[in-house]
């Protein structure tokens, strides 16, 4: 059974940082494209970034301002998102995904990200 | 990259039939068979109902269909049951690995 434990959330102030980390198992988790969503109180999904299986490749949202970190470690099954000089936009609840076949199949339950002062 | 265009609220009665349009633009749903729709409940994950546009993940019922048409896509949900009551997103590729999602339908049935 795939799971995605999600962590590393809670209240920042502003301009603070946090890191998120995402705990896989039950699926080859080198050999998957992952991505970080998040959703805002009351607000829609939008999807954040991507990375390659390897690594060697990442993507952002456009919007992202240089702020923010993919990476993983296939090591130990772990995926992360460096969020650095925050702000009370990035609220929300921040979800681990798999990307396969073009498509987010399987969610974490989320890790609720807080910042105010 | 702008959000793809959903209707905030859909409603439909028991056993009918409603549809969700997601609208985009040439650079993504026009351009891509890589739409994809979601279902969540309140205070949980979202849910993969429908990818490359009108295929099923192993699981999801087959009441649930997509279907695309130039720059918008479409998900129709049959039978309505009391259970398909949630928030639905669809999602598109829009080029050099950037994906972008609708801002959300919340469906009610009646």
């Amino acid at each position: 059974e795939v799971q995605l434990v999600e962590s590393g959330g809670g209240l920042a102030q502003p301009g603070g940082s946090l890191r998120l980390s995402c705990a896989a198992s039950g699926f080859t988790f080198s050999s998957t494209w992952m991505t970080w969503v998040r959703q805002a109180p009351g607000k829609g999904l939008e999807w954040l970034a991507n990375i390659k299986p390897d690594g060697s490749e990442t993507h952002y949202v456009a919007s992202w301002g240089g702020r923010f970190t993919i990476s993983r470690d296939n090591a130990n099954n772990l995926l992360f998102l460096q969020m650095n000089t925050v702000t009370p936009e990035d609220t929300a609840v921040y979800y681990c995904v798999t990307s396969v076949a073009h498509a987010f199949n399987n969610w974490g339950q989320g890790t609720m990200v807080t910042v105010s002062s | 990259q702008s959000a793809l265009t959903q209707p905030a609220s859909v409603s439909g009665s028991l056993g009918q039939s409603i549809t969700i349009s997601c609208t985009g633009t040439s650079t993504d749903v026009g351009s891509y068979y890589l739409v994809s729709w979601y279902q969540q409940y309140t205070g949980k994950a979202p849910k993969l109902l429908i990818y490359e546009v009108n295929k099923w993940p192993p699981g999801v019922s087959s009441r649930f269909s997509g279907s695309k048409s130039g720059n918008t896509a479409s998900l129709t949900i049959s039978g309505l049951q009391p259970e398909d009551e949630a928030d639905y997103y669809c999602c598109s590729y829009a080029e050099t690995n950037i994906w972008v999602f609708g801002g959300g339908t919340k469906l009610t049935v009646l």
